[in-house]
């Protein structure tokens, strides 16, 4: 069955580093691969996507890359802030009517 | 802009008694629709999602079931709730698309079964 696994520990690191978290999957070859955050008790907020023929993508402070050799995503976030503390997960999917597989996320906390 | 609204926030319900949770959609149209379950420190576990109205289909056999009577409206419910039901509830939407399309959340409804 599909797997995905993220960061078992939280991260934590000092600000201004650069936070690099990890997706790893199994058993699944997909389309698509998104990064989420998660602010505690709120829904997820959608951030970046990368499609399997991109090797990486970028946005302001944040950066990911998709090896689907290596089946795995990287996102780093570059000069940190306390205010980049959150939960991150990465989704994956297909073009299955949008269906999505979430991994469980890693905690970032960003100590100033 | 799209908004997505999710109520309640907040639920502590019986064991035994009927739930209905309800999400709606506002500046879209067609979305697709889903309903997940978070445990806590764990990932979204999709439990329904939806395509169009009247059309559901069904991740994980359980003791909950949906229904879309609207273009934007999705609503789970239950007969009868057990303990393990328990949990963070979280309606999405998405433009159809596939997985190219980003799912937006609602902030979800915390349900605490006694």
């Amino acid at each position: 069955s599909q797997k995905i696994e993220q960061n078992s520990e939280a991260l934590n690191i000092q600000e201004g580093k650069t936070a690099t978290l990890t997706c790893n999957y199994t058993n699944y070859s997909p389309a698509y691969l998104q990064w989420y955050r998660q602010d505690p008790g709120r829904g997820p907020v959608f951030l970046l996507l990368i499609r399997e023929n991109e090797k990486e993508k970028r946005k302001e402070r944040l950066k990911v890359t998709f090896d689907t050799t290596l089946k795995q995503s990287l996102f780093h976030i570059t000069a940190s802030q306390p205010a980049d503390s959150a939960t991150y997960l990465c989704a994956l999917s297909n073009t299955n009517a949008g269906k999505s597989t979430f991994g469980d996320g890693t905690t970032l906390t960003v100590k100033p | 802009s799209q908004t997505i609204h999710q109520w309640p926030a907040t639920l502590v319900q019986p064991v035994g008694s009927p739930l209905s949770l309800e999400c709606t959609v506002e500046g879209t149209s067609n979305p697709n629709l889903y309903w997940y379950r978070q445990a806590a420190g764990r990932g979204l576990q999709l439990l329904f999602y939806s395509v169009g109205i009247g059309q559901i289909s069904s991740e994980v056999p359980q003791n909950l079931s949906a229904s879309r009577p609207q273009d934007r409206q999705f609503i789970l419910s239950s007969k009868k709730l057990l303990l393990s039901d328990s949990g963070f509830y979280l309606c999405a939407w998405a433009l159809p698309g596939g997985g190219l399309q980003p799912q937006h959340f609602g902030d979800g409804t915390r349900l605490s079964i006694l």
